[in-house]
């Protein structure tokens, strides 16, 4: 496609309920990465792959929350048992190479636990 | 501390002013990234610098490497400017740091 495109956009859950986020980076941009954004906060990091390996995960808050990106494209973030505190808009990005090239976001999935 | 960090948090101006928003980091980079989002909306690319200065429009960005710290200038600001500044860094091991963001508002 021609960009990051995310899904769901909007995501209502009850508490406890496990979610699936996808993301679909723009065709061939190596790198991908997942950022959780609070109301009126900046993005904070979550995880970064390189094609499918998984180089960094210190962002995710607990283990409740796990992503992955098997064949090196699509990406699916998951949050498990859902509290409300995960309510946030969650980010993916991705970008060509490394970390020198332009980055590209999606619109966010925008997650509310109720 | 952060390892990026913008100042100011928040900022208001009159239409037509000269708007500076600030970044400093403390991890060395490959790139430097200014970003902006509108409320509600996704966030988009405005510049990335590894050096010196770019020019877009009514937007400069500048980077001092030794120095550790970019700025990022709006000239004859506009209602339609209002929006969150984001500097982000690249830093070496390819993952890119957040500031949290500068709220701007431009009042017509």
């Amino acid at each position: 496609g021609a960009g990051v495109s995310q899904s769901p956009r909007y995501k209502v859950a009850k508490r406890g309920q496990d979610v699936a986020l996808r993301c679909d980076p723009i065709s061939g941009h190596v790198s991908l990465f997942w950022y959780q954004q609070a109301l009126g906060q900046g993005p904070e990091f979550l995880t970064y792959f390189q094609n499918e390996a998984q180089l960094d995960k210190s962002g995710l808050p607990s283990d409740r929350f796990f992503a992955e990106r098997p064949e090196g494209s699509v990406s699916t973030l998951k949050i498990q048992r859902t509290q409300q505190e995960d309510s946030a808009v969650y980010l993916c990005a991705s970008s060509q190479g490394f970390s020198g090239n332009t980055i590209y976001f999606g619109e966010g999935s925008w997650l509310t636990v109720v | 501390k952060n390892e990026v960090e913008q100042s100011p948090q928040n900022l208001t101006a009159q239409e037509g002013e000269f708007i500076t928003i600030n970044c400093s980091y403390s991890v060395g980079i490959s790139a430097l990234h200014w970003l902006q989002q509108h409320p509600g909306g996704g966030i988009v690319s405005l510049f990335m610098l590894s050096s010196g200065k770019k020019k877009h429009g009514r937007l400069i960005a500048t980077i001092n490497i030794q120095e550790k710290h970019s700025s990022l200038h709006i000239t004859a600001s506009h209602p339609r400017d209002s929006a969150v500044y984001i500097c982000a860094v690249g830093n070496r091991d390819d993952k890119i740091i957040f500031g949290k963001g500068t709220r701007l508002h431009i009042l017509p």
